[in-house]
């Protein structure tokens, strides 16, 4: 069974770029979550997306946005990319039942 | 999601059992306890999680006590590659949208 895809593994952007990331979920799975993670705040929880609903929301300004698609794959968009957004951002597939499954992540570097 | 206590740092020699030690003093009653790990700059991996019977698993047994309010993750026998930093993370158990809480977890060091 194939895992948690995330695209790209890596990305260098340019301060005040925007910047999309893209999750493919565990096959059968309909939840998508999305976290970030930086050495000075952890692992943090920036939205979940369930049937292409977005049922659960982080506390994260507006220029974190994301998205889910009828075939449960997800996209994460960052708008004016500040030097503070290079993280490790990662995305989690659940079937709700039993955890999360998360992928390798994208880091994601602002210079 | 009630609050986890985790030690910052442990170290365990290798073929030895390790034993990860969490406090969730706030616990509610439909809260179960999960526990991840994660490796190096790769994402958290799911380990094993309970309600309020021990459970065991391939990679591990959790050891909940009786009153809920703490637990432990037990590898049976450490290896190199267990080295990482375990998270303990209690949450609700639903299919109509939940997040996982991490805290700071606990850097695991398995020694040779």
């Amino acid at each position: 069974k194939a895992g948690v895809t995330q695209t790209p593994r890596y990305l260098i952007k340019t301060r005040g770029q925007q910047v999309t990331l893209s999750c493919s979920p565990i096959s059968g799975h309909r939840s998508v979550s999305w976290y970030q993670q930086t050495p000075g705040q952890g692992l943090q929880f920036l939205f979940e997306y369930f049937s292409e609903t977005q049922r659960n929301k982080g506390n994260f300004p507006g220029r974190f946005s994301g998205r889910q698609f009828s075939n449960s794959r997800s996209e994460m968009n960052v708008s004016t990319l500040e030097l503070g957004d290079s993280a490790l951002y990662l995305c989690a597939s659940s079937s709700g039942l039993i955890g999360y499954t998360f992928g390798s992540g994208t880091r994601l570097t602002v210079v | 999601d009630a609050k986890t206590t985790q030690p910052p740092s442990m170290d365990c020699a290798e073929g030895r059992a390790a034993n990860l030690p969490c406090n969730h003093s706030t616990i509610s009653g439909n809260e179960y306890v999960y526990w991840y790990r994660q490796i190096h700059s790769q994402g958290p991996q799911y380990i094993i999680h309970g309600l309020k019977n021990n459970e065991t698993n391939e990679m591990a047994s959790l050891i909940i006590t009786e009153d809920r309010k703490s637990s432990t993750l037990i590898l049976p026998h450490a290896t190199l590659r267990d080295t990482a930093v375990y998270y303990c993370i209690v949450r609700v158990e639903e299919t109509s949208g939940s997040r996982l809480t991490f805290g700071e977890g606990t850097q695991l060091t398995v020694n040779p």
